[in-house]
C-alpha cells in the first residue's frame, strides 16, 4: 500500500521563526511531491511541487526531497500568523496529472 | 490560473435520498478528474478518478454502485451519492490536472460539504 506519513502535530512556532514540516513516503515509484495548505472548512491549495532532490527555494517557503531516504520537507521561514493551517504532502507516481496519495497532515499554528 | 467549481457548495440532505455534486473545469479541459472525500480532522482520501467517455476507476474500498460517478462532457464531472446515509456525511472536493508554466498540477474545487440527518 502506498503510503504517505507526516506527524500530525500540532505544531506551534513562534511568529518570525522557522516552521519545519516533514513527511516520509513508502513508494518508491512515486516522482514528484506537493505541498497543500488547507484552512479549515476550504479545499487544499497548492504552495510548492517538487521532482528532483535537493532544495528548491520560493519565497518564504523550500521543499526539500531526499529519494534515497524517501523524505520530503517543507520550511517555512519568518512564519506569520496567517500561515496557521493544516499543510498537507502528496506524492504521485507522474509529474502531477495523477492521483494524489495525501498524507494525515499537520497541524501548524503559529504563536504571535 | 485554471479554475475549477464545484456544486452546492453545502448540501443538507435526509436518509435515503440522493444528492448530485458536480465538478467543473471553467477554463481549461479535464479528460480526467478525481473526487476525494474528507472526513472532519482526517486527510484527503481519493474515492475514484474520472475519465471522460469511459467508465470511473473506484479506489478499493470505495462502492460504485453507491457512488455514481458521470464524465459526460470534458468540463464536467458529477458525482452522485445514492440512498445517503448519516455516515456518508463529509467533504466532498474534486481536482482537475492541468498545466501550468509547463508543468502538470492538480486543480481542486472549493468542495462540498454534504450532511446526511
Amino acid at each position: 500500500q502506498k503510503e504517505v506519513e507526516q506527524n500530525s502535530g500540532p505544531l506551534s512556532v513562534p511568529e518570525g521563526a522557522i516552521a519545519s514540516l516533514n513527511c516520509t513516503y513508502s513508494d518508491r515509484g512515486s516522482q514528484s511531491f506537493f505541498w497543500y495548505r488547507q484552512y479549515s472548512g476550504k479545499s487544499p491549495e497548492l504552495i510548492m511541487f517538487i521532482y528532483s532532490n535537493g532544495d528548491k527555494e520560493d519565497g518564504r517557503f523550500t521543499a526539500q526531497l531526499n529519494k534515497a531516504s524517501q523524505y520530503v520537507s517543507l520550511l517555512i521561514r519568518d512564519s506569520q500568523p496567517s500561515d496557521s493551517a493544516t499543510y498537507l504532502c502528496a506524492g504521485a507516481n507522474n509529474f502531477g496529472n495523477e492521483k494524489l496519495t495525501f498524507g494525515t497532515g499537520t497541524r501548524l499554528t503559529i504563536i504571535p | 490560473g485554471a479554475v475549477v467549481s464545484q456544486h452546492p457548495s453545502r448540501v443538507i440532505c435526509k436518509s435515503g435520498t440522493s444528492v448530485k455534486i458536480e465538478c467543473r473545469s471553467l477554463d481549461f479541459q479535464a479528460t480526467t478528474m478525481f473526487w476525494y472525500r474528507q472526513f472532519p480532522k482526517q486527510s484527503l482520501m481519493l474515492m475514484a478518478t474520472s475519465n471522460e467517455g469511459s467508465k470511473a476507476t473506484y479506489e478499493q474500498g470505495v462502492e460504485k454502485d453507491k457512488f455514481l460517478i458521470n464524465h459526460a462532457s470534458l468540463t464536467l464531472s458529477t458525482l452522485t451519492v445514492t440512498s445517503a446515509h448519516p455516515e456518508d456525511s463529509s467533504f466532498y472536493i474534486c481536482s482537475a490536472p492541468g498545466t501550468s508554466g509547463g508543468t502538470y498540477e492538480q486543480y481542486f474545487g472549493p468542495g462540498t460539504r454534504l450532511t446526511v440527518t
